[in-house]
């Protein structure tokens, strides 16, 4: 079955502007999970979504938002781009984010944000 | 507050050498244990986890980590490293799969 995708993988904006970046989980899974990775600060987790409600919320501003569809496929928004933002955005995805064996999270390729 | 500290930033082995990727946690209930690898340009992928029970896991790719609860570690091992192992590995911590916290990451050079 198809891994997670994300869309698009490379995207060049300026300061100012926003951004929105896409997920589609596997199929079936209906937990997304978003991190943002930099070299200065490493992997850190952004928000999660769990049939459409946000479930978990990291350490981050209100210019970053998310949003989950009925079918499951995310999106997060980052408004007013600042230099910082500069990252690479990996999404996941598990059946339910839970506990278990069974609810392996898998990542996504990433979307290659440069803000200039 | 969970943390995951990896004290090597690079690690330089041989190809065929033995390797040993450190990972110090703090955690304040019993935690969910990942590795995670990571080559230029892709997302991660799990190697191994541990949950509960045996404290000597079993990866992917010849991989194995120990949990050691006294230690707070979760030491990443393998008897002999390959080229194709060259990568970013990252240990992360947390109440399940989601939310994770992860350690600043260890690049793996291989020297052939």
């Amino acid at each position: 079955k198809a891994g997670v995708t994300q869309t698009p993988r490379y995207l060049i904006k300026t300061r100012g502007q926003q951004v929105t970046l896409s997920c589609s989980p596997i199929s079936g899974h209906r937990s997304v999970s978003w991190y943002q990775q930099t070299p200065g600060q490493g992997l850190q987790f952004l928000f999660e979504y769990f049939s459409e409600t946000q479930r978990n919320k990291g350490n981050f501003p209100g210019r970053f938002s998310g949003r989950q569809f009925s079918n499951s496929r995310s999106e997060m928004n980052v408004s007013t781009l600042e230099l910082g933002d500069s990252a690479l955005y990996l999404c996941a995805s598990s059946l339910d984010g839970g506990r278990g064996s069974s609810n392996e999270q898998f990542f996504g390729p990433g979307t290659r944000l440069t803000v200039l | 507050a969970q943390s995951v500290t990896q004290p090597d930033i690079h690690i330089t082995v041989s190809e065929g050498a033995s390797l040993e990727l450190r990972c110090n946690y703090s955690y304040g209930a019993t935690p969910y244990l990942f590795w995670y690898v990571q080559s230029p340009g892709q997302g991660l992928q799990l190697l191994l986890k541990y949950f509960s029970g045996d404290t000597l896991v079993q990866g992917i790719k010849g991989f194995e980590a120990e949990f050691k609860r006294s230690q707070s570690s979760f030491n990443l091992r393998k008897p002999s490293v390959h080229w194709s192992d060259a990568a970013e590995y990252f240990c992360a911590v947390g109440a399940g799969w989601d939310k994770l916290t992860f350690g600043t990451g260890t690049q793996l050079k291989v020297e052939l």
